[in-house]
């Protein structure tokens, strides 16, 4: 079946960048994009951007430009996020989803749990 | 900054009929862009739960359905259970945003 994996929870001290690793299986990685959605904690779900796993294109929302890096080990069929300079406010539970161009996203990671304390 | 508008909570008895609305502009669903509705259960990843304004993947039940218009989208629930309590986000796409997906500001429902 189609899933996606997540790595573990993290603690990160503010300045610090953390990596997010997103594993793909049961479907050709390449076919699909990979979105990058967080959620704080009590918040609602707010979209950082996706990458398309073939080509290594992405596009990032403007809020997280110069701070976030997409990327991807195609052989592993694994993406990642790297969120840089954190501060508290990121602390989130970072979700990556399967989508395909303005499908919806389906399906989604576990999550994993990103603390920086203040 | 707030693009789609949800209302924070809704409720009804089991089996009722609810409907949870999602305003956005002419820039996001006024533009013609497609709406998602998301269901997230307590402690886990959001699901999609309609695709496309008013497709449902396999497995979601015929009790919800949605619907788009204008700059409107709607998610009703029929026939509510208790194992509908959940939140729901809409997503869309906005043009002021160069595209990007943007979602609703959920919203919670309880079942009385």
């Amino acid at each position: 079946q189609v899933q996606l994996v997540q790595s573990g929870a993290e603690v990160k001290k503010p300045g610090a960048a953390v990596k997010v690793s997103c594993k793909a299986s049961g479907y050709t990685f390449t076919n699909f994009d990979i979105n990058w959605v967080r959620q704080a904690p009590g918040q609602g779900l707010e979209w950082m951007g996706w990458m398309n796993p073939k080509s290594g294109n992405t596009g990032y929302a403007q809020k997280f430009r110069g701070r976030v890096t997409f990327s991807r080990n195609t052989s592993v069929t694994t993406a990642y996020m790297e969120l840089g300079n954190l501060r508290s406010e990121d602390t989130a539970v970072y979700y990556c989803a399967r989508g395909r161009g303005i499908a919806g996203l389906d399906p989604w990671g576990p999550g994993t749990l990103v603390i920086v304390p203040s | 900054q707030t693009v789609l508008t949800q209302p924070p909570s809704v409720s009804g008895a089991p089996g009722q009929r609810v409907t949870i609305s999602c305003t956005g502009s002419s820039s996001n669903i006024g533009a013609g862009y497609d709406v998602h509705w998301y269901q997230q259960l307590p402690g886990t990843a959001p699901k999609l739960l309609i695709s496309g304004n008013n497709n449902r993947p396999s497995g979601v039940p015929d009790r919800f359905s949605g619907s788009k218009s204008g700059s409107s989208a709607s998610l009703a629930i029929a026939g509510l259970q208790a194992e509908d309590e959940a939140d729901y986000y809409c997503q869309s796409y906005d043009d002021r945003l160069f595209g990007s997906r943007v979602f609703g500001t959920g919203t919670k429902v309880t079942v009385l």
